[in-house]
């Protein structure tokens, strides 16, 4: 059953402390995204990687950090730089990214919260 | 300037009604445009893709003007599980793969 899956589902964060995001894909897709969503508002990007042991900074990537050491893995970090990470975050994966193949299929997302 | 542009609604209509939604997107190089669904709380999921010549998905019909830069979905004979929000999304930009996502338009079908 091919897919994207997210742990955990619900996290919470103290404040300092650096917590790890899981992404994993086995749907072969290169490409590999990392969004966040607040209330009302649309997805940003934060880091995308279109291949192993690449990768670059979105939108909005301060705070975060990635790494890209497997095809099929693509873990966020939010680190406590980051000051306001309460959000929905959403991985998502494509083909090799160009035209036709920009589709991006999403995992079922982490709900991160400050305590 | 928003890479794409939506009205948020929301939109309230009753089963059976046809309803349409426009999005305009900024950058006139951008070479595929989508269409996803999100409820509440779940994550985007693909409802169709958007091609020049407009193509038709059952009750949805997507359509692409590039001279004005906008795109449109159309619902007809709504049903209570359209209810969702439908984000618009394009290409664009000098990067290949990176999608820009409109905030999306609210709908809730009533019966």
């Amino acid at each position: 059953d091919g897919g994207i899956t997210q742990s955990p589902k619900y996290l919470f964060r103290k404040e300092g402390q650096n917590v790890t995001l899981s992404c994993e894909q086995n749907l072969n897709h290169d490409a590999m995204y990392w969004y966040r969503q607040d209330p009302g508002q649309g997805l940003r990007l934060i880091y995308y990687s279109q291949i192993v042991n690449d990768f670059q900074k979105g939108d909005i990537a301060e705070g975060y950090s990635v790494s890209r050491e497997k095809k099929e893995s693509f873990p966020l970090t939010v680190t406590s730089a980051q000051k306001n990470p309460t959000a929905f975050y959403l991985c998502a994966s494509s083909e090799l990214a160009g035209r036709g193949r920009e589709t991006q299929y999403f995992g079922p997302g982490t709900r991160l919260l400050v305590l | 300037r928003k890479e794409v542009e939506q009205d948020p609604g929301p939109f309230n209509v009753p089963e059976g009604a046809t309803v349409a939604f426009n999005c305009t997107y900024s950058n006139s190089a951008s070479q595929s445009f989508f269409w996803y669904r999100q409820d509440c709380r779940k994550e985007p999921k693909l409802l169709m893709s958007v091609y020049s010549s407009g193509n038709e998905d059952g009750r949805f019909t997507a359509q692409l003007n590039r001279a004005s830069q906008y795109i449109s979905l159309l619902i007809r004979d709504s049903k209570l599980s359209d209810s969702a929000t439908y984000l618009c999304v394009v290409t664009g930009g000098s990067t290949l793969g990176r999608l820009y996502f409109g905030r999306g338009t609210q709908l809730t079908v009533w019966p």
